[in-house]
């Protein structure tokens, strides 16, 4: 399995200010992901990023407002641009695990984002 | 665009008893995948099954897919404290690697 970690842990922003998460992993993968997770609800993925090109970002999601990096095969980063209390949330990475005939995700420890 | 429902919401056991939540697509799915949240952490993959009617095993928990591939269940034998936390069900949607369902919050009271 693989080991992620994420920076900061948490934070308090004020509004119309930005933030950058990051995302390592411990091993090289090929597609890393990005979620966001309301307190007590589901996950939505925001965007896959791939080294090499653009993030593919889901709908509602626009590359203006959550930019995104992947510098190289072990890195991500994405900033929660000009923030408002409805980005107020948790923020995972994830990465993509294939073993054998399994397809699975290995998700980060999170970003808890407080906007004020 | 495809849903995956997860029923119940919520559940409350008592520690020994069972716990069944259920997991329904409106389309088929290639395969279906369990993970566990335990309050305040990250979601953690228990499972994946890919194969129609598959059942799988991880001691205490079993797994289900559906003949159809459009639904699945997790089932608990004999609670105990340890299962608390969120069971979410997800799968892949047109270039959507995963799209989770709401979750099952389980409760369980010693």
């Amino acid at each position: 399995s693989a080991v992620i970690s994420q920076k900061p842990s948490r934070d308090i922003c004020q509004r119309g200010t930005s933030l950058t998460i990051q995302c390592q992993v411990d091993s090289q993968v090929t597609m890393m992901f990005w979620y966001r997770q309301q307190p007590g609800q589901s996950l939505t993925l925001i965007a896959t990023a791939n080294q090499g090109s653009e993030a593919t970002y889901e709908s509602g999601f626009v590359i203006d407002k959550f930019p995104i990096s992947r510098p190289n095969l072990t890195f991500s980063t994405l900033t929660v641009s000009n923030m408002s209390p409805e980005d107020s949330s948790i923020y995972l990475c994830s990465v993509e695990w294939i073993k054998g005939y399994e397809d699975t995700q290995y998700f980060g420890p999170g970003t808890r984002l407080t906007v004020l | 665009g495809q849903q995956v429902m997860q029923i119940p919401q919520y559940q409350h056991v008592q520690e020994g008893e069972d716990f069944t939540t259920y997991c329904n697509s409106s389309t088929t799915l290639s395969n279906i995948q369990w993970y566990k949240q335990r309050p305040g952490g990250h979601p953690v993959f228990l499972i994946q099954l890919v194969k129609s009617g598959e059942v799988k095993k991880q001691k205490r928990l079993t797994f289900q897919f559906g003949e159809a591939k459009k639904n699945s269940s997790l089932h608990i034998t004999a609670t105990q404290t340890t299962d608390v936390g969120t069971y979410f069900c997800a799968g892949p949607r047109g270039n959507t690697p995963l799209v989770f369902g709401k979750g099952t919050r389980l409760s369980v009271i010693a």
